[in-house]
C-alpha cells in the first residue's frame, strides 16, 4: 500500500463547477499537508499549506484535513479554465521527508 | 526574483554518455533535493542535501550522483545514462520545515 493515495483522474468539469480533489494516507505521523499545482511544462508550485487538522481558505481554494480519517481535500469554487492543471497533494511528518501523491489531472472546460 | 533554476530544460543523449543537470537557487535555502516524475509513479526523490557537503539518498538513487560544494548549487550527475533514466527531473529547495520551491524541470531522453 502506498503511503499516499491520490486518484490520478483525469477529471473534466465545466467552468463554474465546484471541484473536489482528495488524498488518503496511511502514516498517522504526518503533520504538514500541502497542495501543489503543476501546469504543463512547469514545476509544481505551492497552492495551500496546512498544519494538523482543520480548514484553510484562500480565495476560491479551501484545503481540509481530517486526521482522524487520514483524508485531505482541496476544494475549488467557481472553477476557471486557468485552473486546468495537475494537482499534487504532499505531506510530511515533523522533520520528515515530503511524500507526494500521484497527482490529479484537472481540465476545466469553458 | 526568488527562483530555482535548472539547466538544460531539454536534453537528448545516448546511452553511456555522462551528463550533468545543474540546479541553482537564490533563496539561501539549506535544503535541496532532486526528484524524477514519471507517468503513474508521481514524484520520486532521487537525492537530497540538508546543507553544504551533506547529501543523502532518496528513494531512487541508483545511477545518479550529486554534490553540494556550495549552498546555492546542487548538480545531478548521470555517469552512464540508460534509457530507463528517461524522465522529467525537478530540483527543489527550501528552508528547514518550509514547503519546497521547484524549478521548471529538465526533460531528459536517453536513447
Amino acid at each position: 500500500q502506498k503511503e499516499v493515495e491520490q486518484d490520478p483522474g483525469p477529471l473534466s468539469v465545466p467552468e463554474g463547477a465546484i471541484v473536489s480533489l482528495n488524498c488518503t494516507y496511511s502514516n498517522s505521523a504526518f503533520q504538514y499537508f500541502m497542495w501543489y499545482r503543476q501546469y504543463s511544462r512547469k514545476g509544481p508550485e505551492l497552492l495551500m499549506y496546512t498544519y494538523s487538522s482543520g480548514n484553510k481558505e484562500d480565495g476560491r481554494f479551501t484545503a481540509q484535513v481530517d486526521k482522524s480519517s487520514k483524508y485531505i481535500s482541496l476544494f475549488i469554487r467557481d472553477s476557471q479554465p486557468s485552473d486546468s492543471a495537475t494537482y499534487l497533494c504532499a505531506m510530511s511528518a515533523i522533520r520528515g521527508k515530503l511524500i507526494f501523491g500521484q497527482g490529479t489531472e484537472l481540465s476545466v472546460k469553458p | 526574483e526568488a527562483q530555482v533554476t535548472q539547466n538544460p530544460r531539454y536534453l537528448i543523449t545516448v546511452t553511456g554518455k555522462k551528463l550533468t543537470v545543474t540546479c541553482s537557487q537564490n533563496m539561501n535555502h539549506e535544503y535541496m533535493s532532486w526528484y524524477r516524475q514519471d507517468p503513474g509513479l508521481g514524484l520520486r526523490q532521487i537525492y537530497y542535501s540538508m546543507n553544504v557537503e551533506v547529501t543523502d539518498k532518496g528513494d531512487v538513487p541508483e545511477g545518479y550522483k550529486v554534490s553540494r560544494k556550495e549552498k546555492r548549487n546542487f548538480p545531478l550527475i548521470l555517469e552512464s545514462p540508460s534509457p530507463n533514466q528517461t524522465s522529467l527531473y525537478f530540483c527543489a529547495s527550501s528552508s528547514p520545515g518550509a514547503p519546497l520551491h521547484f524549478g521548471n524541470g529538465t526533460r531528459l531522453t536517453v536513447t
